[in-house]
Order: structure tokens, then sequence, then C-alpha cells
């Protein structure tokens, strides 16, 4: 199956900061990513998404990053709020799959 | 625009009863999804549909889970009967196509007892 990883399970930042979430992929065929912000209780909400043909989109507040090279995403959100606070996922979609493959997550927690 | 609507939000039952879930998408998005997620992890893909098509289902435990989307909108999925390691959020997505955003419902939140 695939596998999509994240290096840090949690992450906590001062309200104001910049935070940066990583996620690694493993299947250099996938052609399409997404980040979700997933509060409690509640189901994950697409922030951001980015094809492989690019290597960097923004978005309000968030940028995406994407490092074919080594297969690596990144999540950077500017002057951290703190209904930021939530976990955080990427998936991918292999090239052919048209499914999304989800990492287990990063749980950010924005100190105020 | 309203988004992907699920019942129950909660569910509780005993092993072995039957249980139903219920999503409604996104007005116009023809795929749907329905992902598992356990406690602390992403969301696992069940089903998709394709319009009133499942065209992925291999995730499906066929023997105990079935799912349908008659008219190509609403969707259900049941499990029957039910085991303890059923307990985990059924979440509902949809999108337009395979290679746009999915969108999530809030889930319902399944426990066996």
């Amino acid at each position: 199956g695939e596998s999509v990883g994240l290096h840090l399970p949690t992450l906590s930042v001062q309200e104001g900061d910049n935070s940066i979430i990583n996620c690694a992929y493993s299947n250099s065929a996938s052609d399409y990513f997404i980040w979700y912000k997933q509060e409690s209780g509640k189901g994950p909400q697409f922030i951001i998404d980015i094809r492989s043909n690019m290597d960097k989109r923004q978005g309000q507040r968030v940028t995406v990053l994407l490092n074919k090279t080594v297969k690596h995403l990144s999540l950077q959100i500017a002057a951290t709020q703190p209904g930021d606070s939530a976990v955080y996922f990427c998936a991918e979609n292999p090239t052919g799959a048209n499914n999304l493959f989800f990492g287990t997550g990063t749980r950010l927690t924005v100190i105020p | 625009e309203a988004g992907v609507v699920q019942s129950p939000r909660y569910k509780i039952i005993e092993k072995k009863q039957p249980v139903a879930f219920w999503c409604n998408p996104i007005s116009g998005h023809n795929t749907l999804y329905w992902y598992r997620q356990n406690l602390g992890q992403g969301p696992e893909l069940l089903i998709r549909y394709e319009n009133e098509e499942a065209v992925d289902d291999s995730q499906l435990p066929k023997d105990r889970f079935s799912a349908e989307r008659l008219k190509g909108v609403d969707s259900t999925l049941k499990i029957q009967p039910a085991e303890l390691g059923d307990s985990a959020v059924y979440l509902c997505a949809s999108s337009l196509d395979p290679l746009r955003p999915q969108h999530f419902g809030d889930g319902t939140r399944l426990s066996i007892l």
C-alpha cells in the first residue's frame, strides 16, 4: 500500500510565529497532494493543494512546498493563530489511483 | 454552498447489531467517498463512487460492509453485523471529480459496546 508519513507527530508554536509542518511521501508517481486541517470532532477541512508540475503554491497565510527529488511536502503557516490549533494531514494521490492516501497527522498547538 | 452532510453524528450499538450511516454530498459533486478514521490516524478509503457506480471498493470488508448510492446523489454505508473493531469515525467526502479536492463531512462516530 501507499505510505505517507510525517516527520513530527506534534508541534508547538508561539502565537504570531510561523509554523512549518513536514510530510514525506513514498510514491514517486504521485502527482497530486493536499493538506487538510482537522479540528476535534470535525471532518478534515481542505487547506491547499499542489500538483506535481509545481514546487510552490501560496494561499491565504499558507504556503505548500513540494520537493519531488526527496519526496517531501511541507505546509507553512504564517503568523500562526490560536485558531490554527488542529491536526494537519497531508495526502497524496498516486497517478491513476484517483484516491487519496493520508498520513497519520501532526498535531499543531498554538501557545497564546 | 452547503457542505457534505452526514447523519447521525454519533451512534452507539452493541456488537452484532446492524448500523447504517447516511451521506448527502455537495450538490453537483459526482464523486463520493466513504472513509474510516481510527483514533489518531488519517482517514482510510473504504469505497469510491462515480455517480451511482462503485469504482473502487477494494478496501471495503464485503462480508459485513455494504454501500449504495442510488440515483448518484445520497449514499448509505451499512455494517451488519458490527464488531468491536468497527468502532471508528466514518467520514463521507465528495468532489467534482477524482482529481479535484475532496470535501469532507463531519463524520459519524461509531462506538460498539
